[in-house]
């Protein structure tokens, strides 16, 4: 089974700040999922990809297939950004996603 | 309109009870996800979707049932509520795990007494 680890759990930051954020999984993929989810529940599809980097916006992500390791970083934050930020993998190539826990992001003014 | 709507957005139900959450999509995909929500867990899949005929038990399918009554809807239900179902339920829909990203409800809060 495909292992998630994300980090940092919880970050803190300062309005402005460059923030990054890491996903490591245990088995190879065929893409990987960015997800936000709101403080008031709502889960919003960021990125998903397979290779390379995608940008939207202030938030870009980028994947290392070989080291099997993902980061998220937000230039720029804003205290819009807080939210909490999961990490997924399909499991084996199935329908089946592993969630990371995810890490809660505030950023304060 | 919101591509994934989810009704009831909150129940709280007694131990024993039947519960459905609703779920309908107007993304025009096939596939369709219902997970849970627990606080340090993380999102588990109870059931998927292919299509109509095609339904899947995920990893924690044991107290739940699902339907899928048309391309766009897809309903989970619990047949005898327990406290421990107390959670965050969400309905997805997606192109493909690997393939496309997934779209969310906004989720369906439920607890059991």
């Amino acid at each position: 089974k495909n292992e998630v680890e994300q980090s940092p759990q919880n970050l803190t930051a300062q309005e402005g700040e460059f923030i990054t954020i890491n996903c490591s999984y245990s088995v190879g993929i065929s893409a990987l999922h960015w997800l936000q989810q709101h403080p008031g529940g709502g889960i919003v599809s960021l990125f998903m990809l397979s290779s390379g980097k995608k940008k939207h916006g202030r938030l870009i992500a980028t994947i290392n297939i070989q080291e099997k390791h993902s980061s998220l970083h937000i230039t720029a934050s804003h205290p819009r950004d807080s939210a909490v930020y999961i990490c997924a993998v399909p499991q084996g190539g199935s329908e089946k996603l592993v969630f990371g826990k995810g890490t809660k992001l505030t950023v304060n003014p | 309109d919101a591509d994934v709507t989810q009704t009831p957005r909150n129940r709280i139900t007694k131990t024993g009870k039947r519960i459905m959450l609703e779920c309908s999509q107007t993304k025009g995909h096939d596939r369709m996800y219902w997970y849970r929500q627990d606080p340090g867990l993380g999102l588990r899949l109870i059931y998927y979707s292919f299509d109509v005929k095609d339904i899947n038990k995920g990893e924690i399918s044991d107290g739940y049932s699902v339907s899928r009554q048309a391309q766009a809807k897809f309903s989970l239900s619990l047949e005898s509520a327990i406290p421990n179902q107390t959670a965050l339920y969400f309905c997805a829909t997606s192109q493909g795990t690997t393939t496309g990203e997934l779209f969310f409800g906004e989720g369906s809060r439920l607890t059991v007494l």
